[in-house]
């Protein structure tokens, strides 16, 4: 039973298209995350959504559109793909600790996204 | 200066050699630490959170260092299959749900 999964797991596309990226877990967290994991190996993080709300929106291009459709899923929509766009795209989601302390993020696999 | 920050490597170690990483974070308000590890081609999965105590959990150890705001991780008795990237994960305090990575360690542990 995968946690958190991720569609598709590759994606090849040409500059200028529009794709999306699916994401669901089924452990009953209430915030999910994308983030964004460059050539250089660096994980930031894009946005983030607790019970359907956005509530992280960082610097990033509005091309980039999350949407949360209930609290198990979260997808990404990206209009007018470039280049640099291409990276490894993964999906998270914790449960927020009753303490005030964050619990662990527990991952999708990824989404490598390669624009040609 | 980043927010979190590890040495990239890459540290070559000999099988059965301890090796030992560090991680410093800049904001003092941070709440929850944690180190993942991520293997080549693979999404981050959670290898220990670290607590003010400290913890281990056979071979690895983390620590907590609030004062120099430093996080430790320690592997005794490497193992092949330890070869990985290490990321030290940071969240800043309570109420906030931004995790903040560090660019990761890479470790290979040599036959």
């Amino acid at each position: 039973d995968t946690a958190v999964s991720q569609t598709p797991k590759y994606l090849v596309t040409q500059m200028g298209n529009d794709k999306s990226i699916k994401c669901e877990q089924n452990l009953g967290h209430d915030t999910m995350y994308w983030y964004k994991q460059d050539s250089k190996k660096f994980l930031k993080i894009m946005f983030s959504y607790n019970n359907k709300e956005l509530i992280i929106n960082e610097t990033v291009p509005n091309r980039f559109s999350p949407k949360s459709p209930d609290k198990a899923h979260l997808n990404l929509h990206i209009n007018s793909l470039e280049l640099g766009d291409s990276a490894v795209y993964f999906c998270a989601s914790s449960q927020p600790g009753t303490t005030g302390l964050h619990n662990e993020q527990f991952f999708g696999p990824g989404t490598r996204l390669t624009v040609l | 200066r980043k927010e979190v920050e590890q040495d990239p490597g890459p540290f070559n170690v000999p099988e059965g050699a301890t090796v030992a990483f560090n991680c410093t974070y800049s904001n003092s308000a941070s709440q929850s630490f944690f180190w993942y590890r991520q293997d080549c081609r693979k999404e981050p999965k959670l290898l220990m959170s670290v607590y003010s105590s400290g913890n281990e959990d056979g071979r690895f150890t983390a620590q907590l260092n609030r004062a120099s705001q430093y996080i430790s991780l320690l592997i005794r008795d490497s193992k092949l299959s330890d070869s990985a990237t290490y990321l030290c994960v940071v969240n800043r305090a309570s109420g906030t749900y931004k995790y903040i990575f560090g660019t990761g360690t890479r470790l290979k542990v040599l036959a």
